[in-house]
């Protein structure tokens, strides 16, 4: 099961530019990177999933260096709306059931 | 298209006393089912998980079991509520991609 590692917390200005980098050093051939954001009081909500180079939908972008030892979630010119706990997960989109890890995630404070 | 339900949205109980939260999903079939619980803000610990009907695992030992009666039915439960049950309780579900979709929460104290 491969461990991710990522920043506590994260301030950015209303307006910007927002990436948020995964470490998974030990990521397994089969096992494809899974975002997810979460409101207070609310279920994570998938963003984004991708396995390798750059994955884009209307919420954000990821980036996945060649040797996916880590990723890159990029949201475009955030808003305060943004502001939440961002998670990354890694683990095989194969189907049956996969174990994968919540860690504490990443605070994103989107301030005015 | 699939949607998840859980209920209650809140929930006060006293110690001692008996759970049981329900989840269940719609649009789907034979999914992967997920009991996870958050203690404020700390994230996400999976209790247990279904891969099929009758089909449990736990993931934590604790006082609480899960059931599965259905195929899109998930139900959490404990016999006597502890202090350190409180939380926020929620159920979710993965398809073939292993993309999970949760439910709206349930916020339990106990007192």
């Amino acid at each position: 099961l491969a461990k991710t590692t990522q920043p506590i917390s994260m301030d950015s200005y209303e307006g910007q530019e927002v990436n948020i980098t995964c470490s998974h050093n030990n990521i397994a051939t089969n096992d494809y990177i899974t975002w997810y954001q979460q409101f207070p009081s609310q279920g994570p909500r998938f963003i984004i999933q991708g396995y390798k180079t750059k994955v884009t939908n209307e919420v954000a972008s990821l980036f996945i260096p060649a040797d996916r030892k880590s990723s890159t979630l990029s949201l475009p010119r955030v808003s305060l709306s943004d502001t939440a706990v961002y998670y990354c997960l890694v683990g095989e989109n194969s189907g049956g059931y996969q174990k994968v890890t919540f860690g504490t995630g990443t605070k994103l404070q989107v301030i005015p | 298209s699939q949607t998840i339900h859980q209920w209650p949205a809140t929930l006060v109980q006293p110690v001692g006393s008996p759970l049981s939260l329900e989840c269940t999903v719609e649009g789907t079939s034979n999914p992967n089912l997920y009991w996870y619980r958050q203690a404020a803000g700390r994230g996400l610990q999976l209790l247990f998980y279904s891969v099929g009907i009758g089909q449990i695992s736990s993931e934590v030992p604790q006082n609480l079991s899960a059931s599965r009666p259905q195929d899109r039915q998930f139900i959490l439960s404990s016999k006597k509520l502890l202090l350190s049950d409180s939380g926020f309780y929620l159920c979710a579900w993965a398809n073939w991609g292993n993309i999970q979709y949760f439910g709206a929460g349930t916020r339990l104290s106990v007192l």
